[in-house]
């Protein structure tokens, strides 16, 4: 069946733009992890969605970063007035159910997203 | 706070040689250890993962990886790399019902021919 896929693959943006970044999982995982992958901070949890749960956005860097998932399937990270530091390869994961021990995680190729 | 140490940014060996990766991880309670493999261009891999039982255990590609709670480390071994196991190699931790995973900072993995 078809993994998670991620649109755009690259996406390049002016500093102060916003962008969307679009996550698609695999169909009937419930659960979808963000994840940032930069140069400066490697790999790092950002925000986690379980089924109709209030989100953990307890890994969002600031308040220009949220994240939406709409009729718990596909889910948008938007990023506001875009920084050069939010220049990262966006990795987005999806799994059958929260918990890691029935649960694995399987990532999408992610969005490079290069801000200018 | 739960943290994981990758000693080696760069590793190289020869094509059937060996390999040992090193990962050690910080966290008070019981870990939920993985590995992930990360190809360019690619998403992550799951390679194996520990939870407990048995502390050696095995995953895919023919890697092993081996949980020591005195050490707190959970390095991962091949017997014999071949040259399409050249890609980086990430050690992750979570706690049981955790949902976040803690990452490595990756070892990078270059095979010789």
């Amino acid at each position: 069946g078809a993994g998670v896929s991620q649109s755009p693959s690259n996406k390049v943006t002016e500093k102060g733009k916003d962008v969307e970044l679009r996550c698609d999982p695999i169909s009937g995982h419930t659960a979808l992890y963000w994840y940032r992958q930069s140069l400066g901070q490697g790999l790092e949890f950002l925000i986690y969605f379980q089924g109709n749960s209030a989100p953990d956005k307890s890994g969002l860097p600031s308040d220009r970063f949220s994240a939406e998932r709409t009729g718990g399937s596909v889910s948008t990270l938007t990023i506001q007035r875009t920084q050069q530091e939010d220049s990262a390869v966006y990795l987005c994961a999806s799994s059958t159910g929260p918990g890691p021990r029935y649960n694995e995680q399987f990532f999408g190729p992610g969005t490079r997203l290069t801000v200018l | 706070a739960q943290s994981v140490t990758q000693p080696d940014i760069h590793i190289t060996v020869s094509e059937g040689a060996s390999l040992e990766l090193r990962c050690n991880y910080s966290y008070g309670a019981t870990p939920y250890l993985f590995w992930y493999v990360q190809s360019p261009g690619q998403g992550l891999q799951l390679l194996l993962k520990y939870f407990s039982g048995d502390t050696l255990v095995q995953g895919i590609k023919g890697f092993e990886a081996e949980f020591k709670r005195s050490q707190s480390s959970f390095n991962l071994r091949k017997p014999s790399v071949h040259w399409s196991d050249a890609a980086e190699y990430f050690c992750a931790v979570t706690r049981e019902y955790g949902n976040k995973l803690v990452f490595g900072a990756g070892t990078i993995l270059r095979v010789k021919s």
